[in-house]
């Protein structure tokens, strides 16, 4: 079953709003989560990592007071689109590294979650 | 419920092929995504196919069928920076990417 959830799968807005998308760990905590932007057949663009408890490390060119993330809990991280533009429009994808230790060893994979679709007017 | 099945690990030589299948069961269907992940980095998309066959990118080879639900990725003539996990990824009807766990592929000398 799914790993990494996001809300909503799909929103269309006004230029100018804010628009909040939703990340959820659903099977185990994490400390840090991961928000992606993708173009058209492109490749996914790292935009910033989230961190418990801690400020986003934002990546360069991406404007921190922009694109909002807040990582308020071990399953939750939100991005918040701000005043949106048309340029704004794309597919927000979230990630989720498991890196804790389990029996046998520590794993570190990277689980994708379904993608928000952004359209803005 | 949707469904993207895809080797955990593959071990191939330098200078050999390797083919990495990936079958799903999705709710509907709007394309399939082949992208190469190296540690600690981004996802780098590598392919899209939408309809049936094989689309060819230099080393790099994609087929889809889609009554069998079915894809691969073909790599040619492997070097040893081809080491990497192999994600491939479906639309669904929605829109939706399903996910699937991802391919790592070791390449030996």
């Amino acid at each position: 079953g799914a790993v990494v959830s996001q809300h909503p799968s799909r929103v269309i807005c006004k230029s100018g709003t804010s628009v909040k998308i939703e990340c959820r760990s659903l099977d185990f905590q994490a400390t840090t989560m991961f928000w992606y932007r993708q173009f058209p057949k492109k490749s996914l663009m790292l935009m910033a990592t989230s961190n418990e408890g801690s400020k986003a490390t934002y990546e360069q060119g991406v404007e921190k007071d922009k694109f909002l993330i807040n990582h308020a809990s071990l399953t939750l991280s939100t991005l918040t689109v701000t005043s949106a533009h048309p340029e704004d429009s794309s597919f927000y994808i979230c990630s989720v590294n498991r890196g804790a230790r389990l029996a046998g060893g520590p794993t570190d994979t990277q689980y994708f979650g379904p993608g928000t679709r952004l359209t803005v007017l | 419920g949707q469904n993207i099945d895809q080797p955990t690990e593959m071990t191939a030589t330098e200078g050999a092929i390797v083919q990495i299948n990936c079958t799903y069961q999705t709710s509907g269907f709007n394309g399939l995504f082949w992208y190469q992940q190296h540690a600690g980095e981004a996802p780098t998309f590598l392919s899209y196919n939408v309809l049936d066959g094989l689309e060819e990118k230099g080393r790099f080879s994609s087929f889809l069928s889609r009554s069998k639900g079915y894809s691969y990725l073909l790599l040619k003539e492997l070097q040893m920076k081809d080491s990497a996990s192999y994600l491939c990824a479906v639309m669904d009807s929605n829109y939706q990417l399903i996910w699937g766990a991802g391919t790592k592929l070791i390449i030996k000398p």
